[in-house]
């Protein structure tokens, strides 16, 4: 079971807003920068959110990081089919001396 | 371009070991923090061993402490990943890491992974 929690599963309509958890502890996203990664199946992830709510270049502004306390969240707006993949949030923990990952959360376009 | 690619991955028996290299190029590698991460069939992202460019910071995860060893060749552009004692719990495909291409502690660059697989 992961340090830092996700929802196993989310979804939504194209053109919909969906949003993804990611619940740690002091710790970890308490005190440490939060980051999400996109990975599609067959392939390596890939850095979509740093230091909480970043983009790196080429990212579309439909992703969006945000974090409060001990929690963070992923929201994609305007939500395509292309955006189906698994979602994990990451975040270094200064208790463990260890970087940590979420379950993931796989992202469904109906 | 940042390229990282990884090689080494086999079939191994439980108790086995095996060692993983991974080639940098496109970036200054000797200072840059590298990471392993591995990925079980089926299952999510874990964190495996980081180690600073200089060497002088090392970190594993408590699930590899004691049977994994990251080290790295600055001067081949090169990181490897020593892995002894292995359990059939270690499969999974490997991944070679960048850190902190970006801001910091981003993991911006990952390699295709090598798969390793323990199996009697």
């Amino acid at each position: 079971q992961s340090v830092l929690t996700q929802p196993p599963s989310a979804s939504g309509t194209p053109g919909q807003r969906v949003t993804i958890s990611c619940s740690g502890s002091n710790s970890n996203i308490g005190s440490k920068y939060v980051f999400w990664y996109q990975q599609f199946p067959g392939t390596a992830p890939k850095l979509l959110i740093y230091n909480n709510d970043q983009r790196p270049s080429g990212v579309p502004d439909r992703f969006s990081g945000s974090k409060s306390g001990t929690s963070a969240s992923l929201a994609i707006s305007g939500l395509r089919s292309e955006d189906e993949a698994d979602y994990y949030c990451a975040a270094w923990d200064g208790r463990l001396n260890s970087r940590l990952f979420g379950g993931g959360t796989k992202l469904t376009v109906l | 371009e940042v390229q990282l690619v990884e090689s080494g991955g086999d079939l191994v028996k439980p108790g086995g070991c095996l060692r993983l290299s991974c080639a940098a190029s496109g970036f200054t590698f000797s200072t840059s923090t590298m990471n392993w991460v591995r990925q079980a069939p089926g299952k999510g992202l874990e964190w495996v061993s980081s180690m600073s460019g200089s060497g002088r910071y090392i970190y594993h995860a408590d699930s590899v402490k004691g049977r994994f060893t990251i080290s790295r060749d600055n001067a081949k552009s090169s990181l490897y990943l020593q892995m002894n004692s292995l359990r059939v719990d270690d499969t999974a495909i490997y991944y070679c890491v960048r850190e902190g291409g970006i801001a910091g502690e981003d993991f911006d660059s990952w390699g295709q992974g090598t798969l390793v697989t323990v199996s009697s």
